[in-house]
């Protein structure tokens, strides 16, 4: 079975400032791949950036980038010059790549990010 | 605005009565999947379909749960016999055939439920 895990309920940021979101994962599949999705206020989950269990590279989208540590099991979402739209819930979730199956997702219980001017 | 829709966008219900909630999904968007959130919680997986078939389904949705995709474009999910345990936010996502991002997931704005 595929388990997320959010450690941190809440993060405060400086706008400006960069900021990390944690999220390690659990899984006993080799192929599989991890994405990160933010949701407002208004509660559409948006999709930020996504990282396959067999790319080499961390994976980067504008201000968003990936720290992919394979061996450590982690994920982590890191957020670059924060703006005061950044704030929102942010989910990290994981699957199976659909050459092993299924396309569901995973997901964790999510991180409060709140950008202070 | 050609993103996913869902209708209705709210809806409250007593207990013991029967609601219809309806996802149109993006336009050749192939697959689409029915999720249930609750405060505090991510999105938990309640089923999928691939084009009208419907493929998964979670161990945790009961039988008072039907979801159904007749022509494989929009869905509906039905909740008979509503209990105040069912309310939640039920979110919609589709996604594309092929898709480079590891075939993400564009979500509808949900509808929350609450039952009274």
């Amino acid at each position: 079975a595929q388990k997320i895990t959010q450690t941190q309920p809440g993060m405060f940021v400086q706008e400006k400032e960069a900021v990390t979101l944690d999220c390690t994962y659990d899984t006993s599949d080799q192929s599989y791949g991890l994405f990160w999705y933010k949701q407002p206020s208004s509660g559409e989950m948006i999709f930020l950036i996504y990282q396959g269990s067999y790319d080499e590279q961390n994976a980067t989208e504008g201000r968003y980038s990936l720290n992919f540590q394979k061996a450590r099991k982690s994920a982590n979402l890191v957020i670059s010059a924060s703006q005061l739209g950044d704030s929102a819930m942010y989910f990290c979730a994981m699957r199976k790549s659909p050459s092993g199956g299924s396309y569901i997702p995973t997901f964790g219980r999510g991180t409060s990010l709140i950008v202070h001017p | 605005d050609t993103g996913v829709s869902q209708d209705p966008r709210h809806k409250i219900t007593k207990r013991g009565q029967n609601v219809t909630f309806r996802c149109d999904p993006i336009s050749e968007h192939n697959r689409l999947y029915w999720y249930r959130q609750t405060l505090g919680q991510g999105p938990e997986f309640l089923t999928y379909f691939q084009n009208e078939a419907q493929l998964e389904k979670s161990r945790l949705l009961s039988d008072r749960f039907s979801a159904e995709r007749p022509k494989g474009s929009f869905s509906t999910l039905e909740i008979q016999r509503t209990e105040q345990g069912d309310s939640a936010m039920y979110l919609c996502a589709s996604s594309p055939p092929l898709n480079p991002r590891g075939n993400e997931q564009f979500f509808g704005p949900g509808t929350r439920l609450t039952v009274l």
